[in-house]
């Protein structure tokens, strides 16, 4: 199957600083891509969904200001966590996906802690 | 939005026993995936079902989908401690988003 690469798998920051993550198709055009949190003992809840070249979809409840997701090319989405907080410490996961009625192919993960 | 629920929550068999997972969504489903995952790691694909009535199998587990496209059972013969982990079902809600389930979690005993 296609493959997505997520990078980091991990990273610790400080509180009040800003993170970026990586989410890459590497061997196909994505024309959407979802980014998804999860916190312990919880499923996947999904964030956001970006279209390249167009504005994120926030779901209800995700600060927009707060998890800036960038959809600058068909095989790059990036989200970056601003002022981060330890509440903000989860697991981040994106996929993505080539077209409607196709399966959606998953990043490995980033496991963000901030302290 | 599209909404899946999936039962039971969580799980727990001896290793060879047969185990039934259920996902039920408040809309039509136009795709229904089948992933499983340990926490904080990736998702494994497991399944992709479309068509109403769809049976599918791969090795130990066979996914089924209903005529009506809005119930999905997943099915794992014989298990193993190999088993144990996260299922998540996901719909495809018509290209707009992915949506999950919220998982089921299963422990096989050795």
């Amino acid at each position: 199957g296609a493959v997505v690469s997520q990078h980091p798998s991990w990273v610790i920051c400080k509180s009040g600083t800003s993170v970026k993550i990586e989410c890459r198709s590497l061997d196909f055009q994505a024309t959407t891509m979802f980014w998804y949190r999860q916190f312990p003992k919880q499923s996947l809840m999904l964030m956001a969904t970006s279209n390249e070249g167009s504005k994120a979809t926030y779901e209800q409840g995700v600060e927009k200001d707060k998890f800036l997701i960038n959809h600058a090319s068909l095989t790059l989405s990036t989200l970056t966590v601003t002022s981060a907080h330890p509440e903000d410490s989860s697991f981040y996961i994106c996929s993505a996906k080539l077209q409607l009625n196709t399966e959606a192919f998953f990043g490995q993960g980033t496991r963000l802690t901030v302290v | 939005s599209q909404e899946l629920e999936q039962s039971p929550q969580s799980l727990i068999v001896q290793e060879g026993k047969n185990l039934t997972i259920n996902c039920t969504s408040s809309k039509t489903l136009y795709g229904l995936y089948w992933y499983k995952q340990k926490y904080g790691e990736g998702l494994i694909f497991l399944m992709m079902l479309q068509k109403g009535g769809e049976e599918k199998s791969h090795e130990k587990i066979t996914a089924k989908l209903d005529e009506k496209k809005q119930q999905s059972s997943l099915h794992i013969t014989a298990s193993q401690p190999s088993h144990a982990g996260i299922y998540l079902c996901g719909a495809d809600n018509y290209g707009q988003n992915f949506v999950f389930g919220p998982g089921t979690r299963l422990s096989v005993l050795p």
